[in-house]
């Protein structure tokens, strides 16, 4: 397997323009999470997906950002319009559960992530 | 307040050396404690899962223990390479109507040859 597969893995965007990231899950993998890790706030989870579905969105900082996930192989996340404290490294992982039994299952595969920069 | 401590902020080592990095917790209800490595430019990588009844667990060269009474866990590596330059990051999960994935800041070690 390919594992976690995110595109692009860099973006730099103007203040006020539209980003999108792509993220591919590794097949078979029921759970798909969104990350932003800066170095002052570190890792912190944005949202993520069960099945397709959005469970827990409450990391997700304002309604500029919206993620999506249409099938089981493929899940986006938007900002816009964009801001410079936007800027960040965004992860997507996924899992074949929820990751809190802290059993082998629960592991999260991380992607390589795509670093974002607003000017 | 659910918070994850991680110390020291940043580790210089001789390869070959030995070295031991620290993760207080103040997460309630406690589900399970991992371990990650994150090279630089990549993404985080699982080293070690731990639930409350587990002390110990080992993967290779890295050895994590946890205290569920003091809320501590340790990772210690043994005989340091310069392939262990990196940044460790622990990670609790939360138990409860609300639940959480708790993550540190991590720690930076950097192998010197």
């Amino acid at each position: 397997d390919a594992g976690v597969i995110q595109s692009p893995r860099h973006e730099v965007t103007e203040m006020g323009q539209e980003v999108t990231l792509r993220c591919k899950p590794i097949s078979g993998h029921d759970y798909l999470f969104w990350y932003r890790q800066t170095m002052m706030r570190g890792l912190e989870l944005l949202i993520y997906f069960n099945n397709n579905v959005p469970i827990d969105d409450s990391g997700m900082p304002e309604d500029r950002f919206s993620a999506k996930m249409p099938n089981a192989s493929f899940s986006t996340l938007k900002i816009q319009p964009s801001e410079p404290r936007d800027s960040a490294v965004y992860f997507c992982a996924s899992s074949l559960s929820r990751g809190l039994a802290g059993l082998s299952t629960d592991t999260q595969y991380f992607g390589p992530g795509t670093r974002l920069t607003v000017l | 307040k659910n918070q994850v401590e991680q110390s020291p902020q940043s580790l210089i080592i001789l390869e070959g050396k030995n070295c031991t990095l620290q993760c207080n917790y103040t997460v309630s209800p406690f589900s399970n404690l991992r371990w990650y490595k994150q090279d630089t430019g990549r993404g985080p990588v699982s080293l070690t899962i731990m639930t409350f009844s587990e002390n110990t667990k080992s993967n290779g060269r890295y050895t994590a223990t946890l205290d569920a009474d003091t809320k501590q866990s340790s990772l210690h590596i043994t005989a340091s390479q310069l392939s262990d330059s990196a940044s460790y990051i622990c990670v609790v999960s939360v138990v409860n109507r609300d639940d959480k994935i708790i993550f540190g800041k991590g720690t930076r070690l950097h192998i010197l040859p």
